[in-house]
């Protein structure tokens, strides 16, 4: 059973705080994605990466940076989080390919900064 | 650019009655269509997916989509909702040669007894 595992379901950081949320996957999945669910906006892509060390930014990068290191594993960091950043935060995986592929998603952490 | 429009963003309907969500997109390229539910505290999952060939698909629970190019429009139907249908749809489209997914705002669907 394919599986995207994300470090915490619910978190709650102060303003200024660096935070790091955690994505893995087992699928051997080059493709990884950080998107923010708010209601009435759906899902905003905010960073992806194709591969090991590569990152591309999405629609919204502003606040936010990545790291993949590892295959398996895709970090999203708010370099100094405020409260404009509370949200759901969801990770997903595809396979490689051109946009035939769906996405695996991981549970969500919710995010709230006070 | 791709979008992608849901209609309705909240629908109630009574267990066992039909239902449509309506999704409709614009891309001046083709495109890979897609619906994913996500139920309560959960990630979204995918439900079913036009990729090319017969414009209907169907899932395994029971719901359909069909893909009609000329009204760009891919909504999804089920002709008999069970309360566990509760959640929240989305229409989602890619494009060949894309890396990205682009979502539409969601449709909550909430079924009564």
């Amino acid at each position: 059973d394919v599986k995207v595992t994300q470090s915490s379901r619910y978190l709650v950081k102060r303003t200024g705080e660096k935070v790091f949320l955690e994505c893995v996957q087992d699928m051997d999945h080059e493709n990884m994605f950080w998107y923010r669910q708010d209601p009435g906006l759906g899902l905003r892509l905010i960073y992806f990466s194709y591969d090991v060390k590569m990152k591309e930014k999405g629609d919204i990068p502003e606040g936010y940076s990545v790291s993949r290191e590892k295959k398996e594993r895709f970090s999203l960091i708010l370099e100094s989080a405020s409260t404009n950043q509370t949200s759901m935060y969801l990770c997903a995986s595809s396979p490689p390919g051109t946009g035939v592929y769906e996405q695996y998603f991981g549970p969500g952490t919710r995010l709230t900064v006070t | 650019a791709q979008s992608v429009t849901q209609l309705d963003s909240q629908v109630p309907v009574f267990e066992e009655a039909p239902v449509e969500l309506r999704c409709n997109y614009s891309s001046s390229v083709s495109v890979y269509l897609f619906w994913y539910v996500q139920y309560p505290n959960q990630g979204l999952q995918l439900l079913l997916k036009y990729l090319s060939g017969s414009t209907l698909v169907e899932s395994i629970n029971g719901f359909e989509a069909e893909f009609n190019k000329s009204q760009t429009s891919f909504h999804l139907r089920k002709p008999s909702v069970h309360i566990s249908d509760t959640a929240e749809y989305f229409c989602a489209v890619s494009v060949t040669g894309g890396f990205k997914t682009i979502f539409g705002a969601g449709t909550r669907l909430f079924v009564k007894a």
